[in-house]
C-alpha cells in the first residue's frame, strides 16, 4: 500500500464548477502537505502548502488539512480551462528532504 | 522570476552507455533535489544535496551517483543504462530557510534508453 493514495481520475467538470481533488495518507509522521499542477510535459509547479490542520486559501485554491482522519483537500472555485492539468498531492516529515507524492489526479476543464 | 534549469532537455541512449543530466537552481537556493517519474508514475526522490553534501537519499540505484558543485549546481551521473531507465528526471531546488516544503522543480530531463 502506497503511503499517499490519490485517485487517479480522469476528472471532468464544466467550467465554472468548484473542484475538491484529495488525497489520504498513512503516515502520521507527514508534517507539511503541499500541492503541485503539472502541466503535460512540464515540471510539478507549486500551488500551496499548509501545515496545520485547517484551511488556506490563496485566490481561487483552498487547501485543507484534517490530520486527524489523515485527510487533505484541494478546491478550485470558478475553475477555468486553463485550469487542465494534472494536480499531484505531496507530503514530506519535517527534516526530511523526500517528498511523498500521491499519484495525481488528471483534471479537465471543460469550456 | 528566474526557475530552475536542466539540461540537456531530451536524451537518447543506448542500454549500457551512460549519462549526465544538469541542474541549476534558481539563484539562491542552496538545497538540490533529484526525482525520477516513469510514464503515468508519481515522481520518485532520488537524492539531495545541501551545501555540496549529500542530505537525503531515496531510492536511487547503484548505477546513479550525484553530487552538488560549489556554485550549487549538480549532476545526476547513470551508468549502466537499462530499459528501465527511460523516465522524465527532475531537479528541483529549495533554500534552507524555506525547508524542504517549498521545492521548486524544473523543466525535466526526458531520457530515452533503447
Amino acid at each position: 500500500q502506497k503511503e499517499v493514495e490519490q485517485d487517479p481520475g480522469p476528472l471532468s467538470v464544466p467550467e465554472g464548477a468548484i473542484v475538491s481533488l484529495n488525497c489520504t495518507y498513512s503516515n502520521s509522521a507527514f508534517q507539511y502537505f503541499m500541492w503541485y499542477r503539472q502541466y503535460s510535459r512540464k515540471g510539478p509547479e507549486l500551488l500551496m502548502y499548509t501545515y496545520s490542520s485547517g484551511n488556506k486559501e490563496d485566490g481561487r485554491f483552498t487547501a485543507q488539512v484534517d490530520k486527524s482522519s489523515k485527510y487533505i483537500s484541494l478546491f478550485i472555485r470558478d475553475s477555468q480551462p486553463s485550469d487542465s492539468a494534472t494536480y499531484l498531492c505531496a507530503m514530506v516529515i519535517q527534516g526530511a528532504q523526500k517528498l511523498v507524492f500521491g499519484q495525481g489526479t488528471r483534471l479537465t476543464i471543460n469550456p | 522570476a528566474a526557475g530552475v534549469i536542466q539540461s540537456p532537455r531530451h536524451l537518447i541512449k543506448e542500454k549500457r552507455e551512460t549519462a549526465t543530466l544538469k541542474c541549476y537552481p534558481i539563484p539562491r537556493h542552496d538545497t538540490v533535489y533529484w526525482y525520477q517519474q516513469g510514464p503515468g508514475q508519481d515522481p520518485q526522490f532520488l537524492i539531495s544535496f545541501y551545501e555540496k553534501m549529500q542530505s537525503d537519499k531515496g531510492s536511487i540505484p547503484d548505477r546513479f551517483s550525484a553530487q552538488q558543485f560549489s556554485d550549487y549546481h549538480s549532476e545526476l551521473n547513470m551508468s549502466s543504462l537499462e530499459l528501465g531507465d527511460s523516465a522524465l528526471y527532475f531537479c528541483a531546488s529549495s533554500h534552507a530557510g524555506q525547508g524542504e516544503k517549498t521545492q521548486y522543480f524544473g523543466p525535466g530531463t526526458r531520457l530515452l534508453v533503447l
